[in-house]
């Protein structure tokens, strides 16, 4: 059960650009969501989370957007750096065990 | 702080043979959680270990066990390899505060090839 999508498998953006990345989900007893980033050869490394109670949290060049009417997140990064470039995983959790994860999302940032 | 640590990073079996797997936590840490990532798909949830014992599963047959050991590492067995097998393996480690569960953090992954 895919419980989180990411439907756009890849974003190209060019150096200093907004980058803007999706995900909607569909269990609404989700009560905090996450973004991981991950580089080739390494694990996914934490990037920024927003509890359900927020519509939206800011963390240097990163913002998480919820809008749970909709069931939708997104991450903005401004501007985006070549050190951006990387897989970007979206992924919530319920009951504070479980994390369920997009498919994610190849950011690819152009000089 | 030297983070979440696997061994081994590669591995190659055959079809119908065993294989153990290894997660050190970050310091401090004392929640290990075990998951699946196939190529192209996002990691998928195996089981969770605190307290040495295994505390949440996911949907994965019980050819998929586990261990915790009480300096909080632990070891994902997996019985009679299948081809589907083959993903990478991803150890995250998190500190438990009552029902709360920090952030977790992910190890470099084990790449297990089945042929």
């Amino acid at each position: 059960d895919q419980q989180v999508k990411q439907n756009s498998p890849s974003l190209s953006v060019q150096e200093g650009r907004i980058s803007i990345l999706n995900c909607d989900y569909t269990n609404s007893m989700f009560d905090y969501f996450l973004w991981y980033k991950k580089y080739p050869a390494e694990g996914p490394t934490f990037l920024i989370s927003i509890s359900s109670i927020k519509d939206k949290n800011e963390d240097g060049r990163f913002t998480v957007f919820l809008n749970k009417s909709a069931k939708h997140l997104s991450l903005h990064i401004v501007p985006s750096q070549p050190g951006d470039s990387a897989v970007y995983f979206c992924a919530a959790i319920v009951n504070d065990y479980k994390l369920s994860f997009g498919a994610g999302t190849t950011v690819t940032v152009r000089a | 702080d030297a983070g979440v640590t696997q061994s081994p990073t590669h591995l190659i079996k055959t079809r119908g043979q065993q294989v153990t797997l290894r997660c050190s936590p970050k310091s401090g840490h004392d929640t290990v959680s075990w998951y699946q990532q196939a190529l192209g798909q996002g990691p998928q949830f195996i089981f969770q270990y605190y307290e040495e014992e295994e505390r949440q599963r996911g949907n994965f047959p019980d050819r998929f066990s586990g261990h915790q050991f009480p300096n909080y590492s632990s070891e994902l067995n997996v019985n009679a390899l299948l081809l589907g097998d083959s993903a990478l393996y991803l150890c995250a480690s998190s500190f438990r505060t009552g029902r709360t569960l920090d952030t977790q953090y992910f190890g470099p992954g084990t790449r297990l090839t089945v042929l």
